[in-house]
């Protein structure tokens, strides 16, 4: 089983490139969700998905744009990339909400300069 | 706002001693618990859960934490550190919202 799977695993962007990070997910999860990892900072939801064609934000969605046009997948896009986005992302999957395990990808490191 | 604190930022133990790391948070009705443990270069697995009941619960890889409603925690334990626990670990939680994780503990085993 492929579990979360996310690519790229590195990307150096110059400022204000744009670029889109994949998850795909084989689980049939209704619940997938980005998050971004800062050093000492935990990790922060940008956007999180309750199911195909429904998105939501989280606590940091700015400068990011998010779709779910199917079960299986859910994209992040960065428009116009700052230094400020410079960060580890994970792309995660869940059964449930709020009750249920987050299966997570093994990280996209994203490098702004 | 739902919020989750581990106060102790890198913790070094040595190999074969107990360890206690701790995680409080903040929410008013009994909130869904987590631990999740995160090795270098890797995404976060989950070690344990908590979402009601016995208030002592077990987990993978030997751990267990136990849920102190009176006290707001969810510390989290092992009776000997092996070797291969050294990682970064993050207490998480839910009031029917997506997860909300702490800053995170270091923890790292010595000889």
């Amino acid at each position: 089983n492929a579990g979360v799977t996310q690519t790229p695993k590195f990307r150096i962007l110059k400022i204000g490139q744009s670029m889109t990070l994949q998850c795909t997910q084989d689980m049939n999860h209704n619940y997938m969700y980005w998050y971004r990892q800062d050093p000492g900072m935990g990790l922060k939801l940008i956007y999180y998905s309750v199911g195909a064609g429904i998105t939501d934000k989280g606590e940091v969605p700015n400068g990011y744009n998010v779709s779910r046009s199917t079960t299986e997948d859910f994209p992040l896009r960065l428009e116009l990339a700052a230094p400020s986005q410079t960060s580890v992302y994970f792309c995660a999957s869940s059964y449930g909400l709020a009750t249920g395990e987050l299966f997570f990808g093994e990280g996209s490191r994203l490098t702004v300069l | 706002a739902q919020s989750v604190t581990q106060p102790d930022i890198h913790i070094t133990v040595s190999e074969g001693a107990s360890l206690e790391l701790r995680c409080n948070y903040s929410y008013g009705a009994t909130p869904y618990l987590f631990w999740y443990v995160q090795s270098p270069g890797q995404g976060l697995q989950l070690l344990l859960k908590y979402f009601s009941g016995d208030t002592l619960v077990q987990g993978i890889k030997g751990f267990e934490a136990e849920f102190k409603r009176s006290q707001s925690s969810f510390n989290l334990r092992k009776p000997s550190v092996h070797w291969s626990d050294a990682a970064e670990y993050f207490c998480a939680h839910s009031g029917n919202t997506p997860l909300v994780f702490g800053k995170g503990t270091r923890l790292s085993v010595i000889a």
